[in-house]
């Protein structure tokens, strides 16, 4: 069965705190994606990877970074998490091309 | 620009019908339906592509008009499985057949017994 998989379910940060998101896919995908979910603002995108180390912005992509040195893996990064980062993130992975996406179960963030 | 979805909550009877429309300002290439139960990952329905497509799965359903550049979701006969959030994903045309799609705001569906 095909898994994307999401380092923590929950996690609680500090304003300031650099924080690391990591996903990591076993399908051989080539395309994988960090999306943004807050209520009634639906699924929005941050940043989107079609091959290692290649990225582009996505609608969101301010405060936020991000890097892919494995194809299995993408991690999104918070330089300095502030408390509108607060939300829940949701990591994808597709293969290229008008195909589905695969969802990880998210990130719950909080920021203090 | 993100597509509006209609309507943004519904509440439906075992047994009912619903429909959720997803309208975009942009020429659409491809319109995708994703589910959401609560406290899960988004789910994938189906694709619809250019071209007025009508494509089904179980007792849901989806119609994508190229025109108005909007497509609607049929769920009939509801059942309490079907409750979650839709999500629709649209790709425009021009976009390099990337993958990437942009995301309604979401249609909060409860069926109830």
């Amino acid at each position: 069965d095909v898994k994307v998989t999401q380092s923590s379910r929950y996690l609680v940060k500090r304003t300031g705190e650099k924080v690391f998101l990591e996903c990591v896919q076993d399908m051989d995908h080539e395309n994988m994606f960090w999306y943004r979910q807050d209520p009634g603002l639906g699924l929005r995108l941050i940043y989107f990877s079609y091959d290692v180390k290649m990225k582009e912005k996505g609608d969101i992509p301010e405060g936020y970074s991000v890097s892919r040195e494995k194809k299995e893996r993408f991690s999104l990064i918070l330089e300095s998490a502030s408390t509108n980062q607060t939300s829940m993130y949701l990591c994808a992975s597709s293969s290229i091309g008008r195909v589905k996406q695969f969802f990880g179960p998210g990130t719950r963030l909080t920021v203090l | 620009q993100q597509p509006v979805q209609s309507p943004q909550a519904v509440i439906l009877r075992e047994g009912e019908d619903a429909v959720i429309n997803c309208s975009s300002s942009k020429a659409l290439y491809s319109v995708h339906w994703y589910r959401q139960k609560h406290g899960e990952a988004p789910v994938f329905l189906m694709i619809l592509l250019k071209g007025g497509e009508q494509k089904g799965h179980e007792k849901i359903s989806a119609s994508f008009n190229e025109k108005k550049q909007q497509s609607s979701l049929y769920l009939t006969a509801s059942q309490l499985s079907y409750s979650g959030t839709y999500f629709c994903g649209t790709e425009g045309i021009g976009s390099s057949n990337t993958g990437k799609l942009i995301f309604g705001q979401g249609t909060t569906l409860q069926v109830k017994p």
